[in-house]
């Protein structure tokens, strides 16, 4: 099984902030990367797909970037609305794991 | 707009059985491939099974197989989680989560709600 790991586990961060969280995979997944924001009591909302692909309806102050092992998501000036837990998602190959998540807080 | 509404959680003991439900809408159901997601509360998150669009491709994590079984009515908008010889382990709220693909390109642009499991006796 492919293995995600992601860092840091739980961040603290203001308003306007620009806030990066990293997954690293376990062997090499291309491009073959999503992350969900997920808030308290909510289903996981799709981000980005395909490690930098912005999913309809996401606010541009997202990104994301990699290949291979390592990706980074970015948000960019921190909202309040922002302040979630983030999971990465590998889709190269069955099972389809995901990160044990990034919790960002308001610092 | 998609709407995904999970149903059929509860109280079970080990051993027992329990078949989840996820009600679809907002979208043509038999142009995607549909999946169950769980999730520990308060942990992360563990594909369970996917199903394609015919139903031709069925596939389950190494925890569940030979336990679960997903199956799907396209006629009635439905997905389903047939859970048998359920274990403690088995307990967490689950997700009917949509693929963007007929076939399947494993991850997820819609959820449902989730529908608690919890298996004790």
């Amino acid at each position: 099984d492919i293995q995600m790991t992601q860092s840091p586990s739980t961040l603290s961060a203001s308003i306007r902030d620009r806030v990066t969280i990293t997954c690293r995979a376990s062997q090499s997944i291309s491009r073959w990367l999503a992350w969900y924001q997920q808030k308290p009591g909510k289903a996981p909302k799709l981000l980005i797909y395909k490690a930098t692909t912005l999913e309809r309806g996401v606010p541009s102050r997202f990104s994301g970037s990699g290949s291979g092992t390592e990706f980074t998501l970015t948000i960019n000036s921190l909202q309040p609305d922002d302040f979630a837990t983030y999971y990465c998602q590998q889709y190269k190959s069955s099972p389809w794991t995901f990160g044990l998540g990034t919790k960002v807080d308001i610092k | 707009e998609v709407q995904l509404v999970d149903s059929g959680g509860g109280l079970v003991r080990p051993g027992r059985s329990l078949r989840l439900s996820c009600a679809a809408s907002g979208f043509t159901f038999n142009d995607y491939a549909m999946h169950w997601v769980r999730q520990v509360p308060g942990k992360g998150l563990e594909w369970v099974s996917g199903i394609s669009w015919n139903s031709g491709t069925i596939a389950y994590a190494d925890s569940v197989k030979g336990r679960f079984t997903i199956s799907r009515d396209n006629a009635r908008n439905s997905l389903y989680l047939q859970m048998n010889s359920l274990r403690a382990e088995d307990t967490a709220l689950y997700y009917c989560a949509k693929d963007i693909t007929l076939t399947g390109e494993y991850f997820f642009d819609s959820w449902g709600q989730g529908t608690l499991v919890t298996v004790s006796s």
